[in-house]
Order: structure tokens, then C-alpha cells, then sequence
């Protein structure tokens, strides 16, 4: 089945040690998202891409990085993870065109921050 | 601006009793509206989607949606609700800016089932 996956599923970091949550999808879809996540909110949308061209939400902090190689994968890094990072993690795809509003998203990866 | 509203952020409901999860939006384009459900600790899951054509869309477990253009609204209901509906339903709304849909997002409501 054509998914969205997430690893790992659960990832504990320290304070201020670098950390890379992955992301890849068998939908072929070009545009990929990273969403954050805290208890009982909404998601907030972090940055997309769009093929390879990368859209940052302008209050997205700059302790999280994203890189897309190639159109199957998405990675999150976020430099010096603090308290108020932990948090569950999205990754989202949709097509461009007409399709575009329908996004898939994956099982999510919950960060802790110790 | 666009901007969707869930004004319950919980609904306690007995099992097998009906349930309604109310959506309204604002928005002065034209959407599409969807509910979302997330069950604990997991990602979120699409259960249901408003495009065109019929304003009732139903999802394959028994929740039903309609869209009132009138009232701006898309709210959720089923009709006899089990404890694994206990979960965190989003309503979300995408429309066209500059070329790109953008999806926005309603506060959530938590659905607690009673024994």
C-alpha cells in the first residue's frame, strides 16, 4: 500500500543534542510537509516543499532544519532541542494541481527531551 | 482571512448514544473541508471529506458530515457512537492562495465515550 512513514515512532533526545526525525512516502507526491504537534492543539505547519523548493512558515524557529534528497524523502533536524520542542512530529504529502488541498499524513514521531 | 472554529474542545457522550462535533469557518473563497481523527499517539488519519456535489459525505465506520453553505458550517455526527470512537477529531479547511492550497486547522475536540 501506497503510505507515509515515519521513523522512528518514539525518540528520546537531550537538551541541546542535534536530532534528525525522518520521513519518506511511496505516494510519489511532490509536495512534502512537517507539522508540529503539542498536546491537545492543532498541528502547526513548520516549512514544505514543493518538489525541491523549500517554503519556511515565518515563525518557525531556526533551530529546525529540513532537507528533502530526493522526492521519497523528508528530514526534520532540530539543532539544539529544548524542553518546549518535545512534541509529536507530522510529515504530510500531497500532489500539486488540482489534488493539492488532500494531504496523507504519517503515524507521526513523538519527541521527548529530557 | 480564512479561520475554522470547534467550540467544544471536549463532548462526553454515553456509549451507543448519538454525537455531534460541531465545525464552523470563515472564509470568503471557496473550500474544502474535512474532518480529521487521531487516535492516541498516533498520526492523523483522514475520515472524511467535503469536495463538491452532495453536501452529506459519509466515512465507512458511521460518521456522517454536512456541509451548510448557508451556515458555514460541517459539522460531525454519528448516529450510536462505540468506545473506539474515543479519539481527537480535527475539522481543517483548504482553499487557493497565490496559486498554493493552504490547510488550516480547527482547535480539536476530544470524544470521550462513557461505558
Amino acid at each position: 500500500d501506497a503510505m507515509v512513514i515515519q521513523n522512528p515512532r518514539y525518540q528520546v533526545t537531550q537538551f541541546g543534542k542535534p536530532v534528525t526525525l525522518s520521513c519518506s512516502q511511496t505516494l510519489n507526491h511532490n509536495v512534502m510537509y512537517w507539522y508540529q504537534q503539542k498536546s491537545s492543539q492543532a498541528p502547526k505547519l513548520l516549512f514544505h516543499y514543493y518538489d525541491k523548493d523549500f517554503n519556511n512558515e515565518a515563525d518557525t524557529p531556526d533551530n529546525f532544519q529540513s532537507r528533502r534528497p530526493n522526492t521519497s524523502f523528508c528530514f526534520l533536524d532540530i539543532r539544539s532541542p529544548g524542553l518546549g520542542d518535545a512534541a509529536m512530529y507530522l510529515c504530510a504529502t500531497s500532489t500539486s494541481g488540482t489534488d493539492t488541498y488532500e494531504q496523507y499524513f504519517g503515524p507521526g514521531t513523538r519527541l521527548t527531551v529530557t | 482571512a480564512q479561520s475554522v472554529t470547534q467550540l467544544d474542545s471536549q463532548v462526553p457522550v454515553f456509549e451507543e448514544a448519538p454525537v455531534e462535533l460541531r465545525c464552523n469557518y470563515s472564509s470568503s473563497v471557496s473550500v474544502y473541508l474535512f474532518w480529521y481523527v487521531q487516535y492516541p499517539n498516533q498520526g492523523l488519519q483522514l475520515l472524511l471529506k467535503y469536495l463538491s456535489g452532495s453536501t452529506l459525505v459519509e466515512s465507512i465506520n458511521g460518521f456522517e458530515a454536512e456541509f451548510n453553505k448557508s451556515q458555514t458550517s460541517f459539522h460531525l455526527r454519528k448516529p450510536s457512537v462505540h468506545i473506539s470512537d474515543t479519539a481527537e477529531y480535527f475539522c481543517a479547511v483548504s482553499y487557493l492562495e497565490d496559486s498554493n492550497y493552504q490547510l488550516i486547522w480547527g482547535a480539536g475536540t476530544k470524544l470521550i465515550i462513557k461505558p
